[in-house]
């Protein structure tokens, strides 16, 4: 079945520099790589995602990148708000599965 | 439009008890799964449901059980709780099986003594 690894479990930036966080699966069927963010005693909140046909997506200060070859995809995030602290998570779906499988999080800290 | 309502917030069980988490969506979705998440495991699928009347085991299926006799309800039962059920659960729903754009409820603090 499909395995996803994150990495890394935490990362401490300084407001204003850009972070990034890897994850990497292990079924080449994998057809959909979304992101979710989860805040302090709340559900994990859809942020962005992309599909197997594309390489690169955006929506402001967000963007995920996914390299099908290597089979790793990457969420990065620019100019950093303290706002952006929260535990992210990234999932892949294998193709013809009803089913998300998570990677294991990173806790993102943003220090003012 | 309330979303995923998962009820109760907070539950301590003892050993052996059993109990329903209950999780409700109005959205119309067809799709509906529950996760535990654990510290450093993430996020694993227990049982999910592609439509009323249609469940599947995931991951982690033993000591739980669903159904989904209606669209908007999927309730998970604990049929004798043990420790190791001790976990923060979340309910999910999607519109279609294959959007995967998940809606969470705001999860269930579970404690099994």
């Amino acid at each position: 079945g499909e395995n996803v690894e994150q990495h890394p479990s935490t990362l401490s930036v300084q407001e204003g520099d850009s972070a990034v966080i890897k994850c990497t699966y292990s079924d080449s069927a994998s057809n959909y790589f979304p992101w979710y963010k989860q805040e302090l005693g709340k559900g994990p909140q859809l942020i962005i995602d992309i599909r197997s046909n594309v390489g690169e997506k955006k929506d402001q200060r967000i963007a995920v990148t996914l390299n099908k070859t290597a089979k790793h995809f990457s969420l990065h995030i620019t100019e950093t708000q303290p706002e952006d602290s929260a535990v992210y998570f990234c999932a892949a779906s294998p193709q013809g599965a009803q089913k998300l499988v998570f990677g294991q999080g990173t806790r993102l800290t943003i220090n003012p | 439009n309330a979303g995923v309502t998962q009820t109760p917030k907070f539950q301590v069980l003892k050993t052996g008890q059993s109990m329903t988490l209950q999780c409700a969506q109005d959205m119309n979705h067809e799709y509906m799964s529950w996760y535990r998440q654990d510290p450093g495991m993430g996020l694993r699928l227990i049982h999910y449901s592609v439509g009323a009347g249609i469940t599947d085991q995931g991951e982690v299926p033993n000591g739980y059980n669903v159904s989904r006799s209606t669209t908007e309800d999927f309730p998970l039962r604990l049929l004798s709780a043990a420790p190791s059920q001790t976990s923060v659960y979340f309910c999910a729903s999607s519109y279609e099986r294959w959007n995967y754009g998940y809606t969470f409820g705001s999860g269930t603090r579970l404690t099994v003594v």
